[in-house]
């Protein structure tokens, strides 16, 4: 099953622009799949954020803040999720996922810390 | 207003077998594709297996097929999990999650329940 590499953490200042990044393996064209992106905290279920496959088809989940978005970098074979103005509450672990076709793939994980 | 809530969750030793319940309401359990997800102590979620709405179809993670079988009884909105050849790697609470639709894999979870695979 494909790869999906997320740096264990990042940070970021409150009211900066937090970018994590979710490289996938060379054997899938990030073109060619819709990537999801969770937020995950302590004693909670994960919560669905949005799905990004394109500018022009993606999509929020209900109540999502559109601070919230993401992009491709298709050269680099990423997907970006990008947390504009973050705010404390941000703080969390957040995991891309992919379907490549027969099986879900979650990315090991970003831990976000506000500083 | 929609529920999952994880059962079956114990101490098991390694190589033993073990089956999980998720029971569903709330909502028309025959209607939505059904996921089981884990996270190691420490660790990030690792999906495990997706059952389709009636059954017919299921998809496994390479690290638990031909191991765990994950199945459904519509008429009791229960999912099941049944973990065979239980290993110490297997040790984290499992999720039991649905699916909303192609652009929503996950939507409402449980609060999840733990196995300890430990001799």
């Amino acid at each position: 099953q494909p790869v999906l590499a997320q740096p264990p953490s990042s940070s970021a200042s409150p009211g900066e622009t937090a970018r994590l990044t979710c490289a996938l393996s060379r054997d899938i064209d990030v073109g060619s799949y819709n990537i999801y992106w969770y937020q995950h905290k302590p004693g909670s279920p994960p919560r669905y954020l949005l799905y990004h496959y394109s500018d022009l088809d993606k999509g929020r989940g209900s109540g999502v803040p559109s601070r919230f978005s993401a992009s491709k970098d298709s050269s680099a074979n990423t997907g970006i999720l990008l947390i504009s103005g973050v705010q404390s509450e941000d703080e969390a672990d957040y995991y891309c996922l992919i379907w490549p076709g027969n099986a879900w793939v979650f990315g090991g994980g970003t831990r976000l810390t506000v500083l | 207003q929609v529920q999952l809530v994880e059962s079956g969750g114990v101490v098991v030793q390694p190589g033993r077998s073990l089956i999980l319940s998720c029971g569903a309401s709330g909502f028309t359990f025959s209607g939505f594709d059904m996921h089981w997800v884990r996270q190691a102590p420490g660790k990030g979620l690792e999906w495990v297996a997706v059952t389709s709405n009636d059954g017919s179809n299921t998809y496994y993670a390479d690290s638990v097929k031909g191991r765990f079988s994950i199945s459904r009884d519509n008429s009791k909105n229960t999912l099941f999990l049944h973990m065979d050849s239980l290993k110490p790697e297997d040790t984290a609470v499992y999720y039991c999650a649905r699916k909303f639709d192609y652009y929503i894999p996950f939507d409402y979870w449980g609060q999840g329940t733990l196995v300890t695979v430990s001799s």
